[in-house]
């Protein structure tokens, strides 16, 4: 059964970078599938960020262009987020999900100073 | 990007009762190849969200056939008939036709 879990601080100061990493259990994420990060913010609004694809291939939201990377390890299995410049807006809950229906438990990253 | 309404906000349903929610797109969700990548979840509190349809009317395994899901193009319905308990929580659509994908703002099923 494929797992997903996020890992990272929980509290970035503003101006810093917040970094989350997701690992996979049950599924090698070169195998197939976009592999993405999600958040969700306080209140009920939902922000696809972007993929990183099973060939390496990246595709972020227009909106984060300029300070989002996700990136991956493949020989752990595991795929992260960095987000730079981050402000209080970027406070939320943050997922990583592979397409369809397999989403991790979510980690809520505060930033504040 | 595309901006999916999602109505109602909110939904007081009675247990047994029915549910719908509409979702409708600023543009056709008709991919190029001729699918239409349009999804329902449910954020059950406390959890992360749950596949429950994909494009558009496909139940995923495991989701009662209470749950169906309909339209084409630009508009589309999600209905549960026989509300029960373990159906409250935050359903959002999710197209992933067009880049960059984008959700609806949600509509909070509760118990009347």
């Amino acid at each position: 059964e494929i797992q997903l879990q996020e890992s990272g601080p929980g509290l970035v100061k503003p101006s810093q970078s917040l970094s989350l990493t997701c690992s996979v259990t049950g599924y090698t994420i070169t195998s197939g599938y976009d592999w993405s990060w999600i958040r969700k913010f306080p209140g009920n609004k939902m922000e696809w960020m972007g993929y990183i694809s099973y060939s390496g291939s990246t595709n972020y939201n227009p909106s984060l262009k300029s300070r989002i990377s996700i990136t991956r390890d493949t020989s752990k299995n595991q795929f992260f987020l960095q987000l730079n410049s981050v402000t209080t807006e970027d406070t939320a809950t943050y997922y990583c999900a592979r397409s369809g229906p397999h989403w991790g438990q979510g980690v809520m990253v505060t930033v504040s100073s | 990007d595309v901006v999916l309404t999602q109505t109602p906000v909110s939904l007081l349903i009675s247990l047994g009762g029915q549910a719908s929610i509409s979702c409708r797109s600023s543009q056709s969700l008709v991919h190029s190849n001729g699918n239409t990548y349009l999804h329902w979840y449910l954020q059950k509190p406390g959890q992360s969200p749950q596949l429950l349809i994909y494009q558009v009317s496909n139940r995923f395994s495991g989701i009662p056939d209470r749950f169906s899901g309909s339209g084409s193009g630009t508009d589309f319905t999600l209905k549960i008939s026989r509300v029960e308990p373990e159906d409250l929580g935050v359903y959002y659509c999710l197209q992933r036709t067009h880049n960059p994908y984008t959700f609806g703002a949600g509509t909070k099923l509760e118990l009347k």
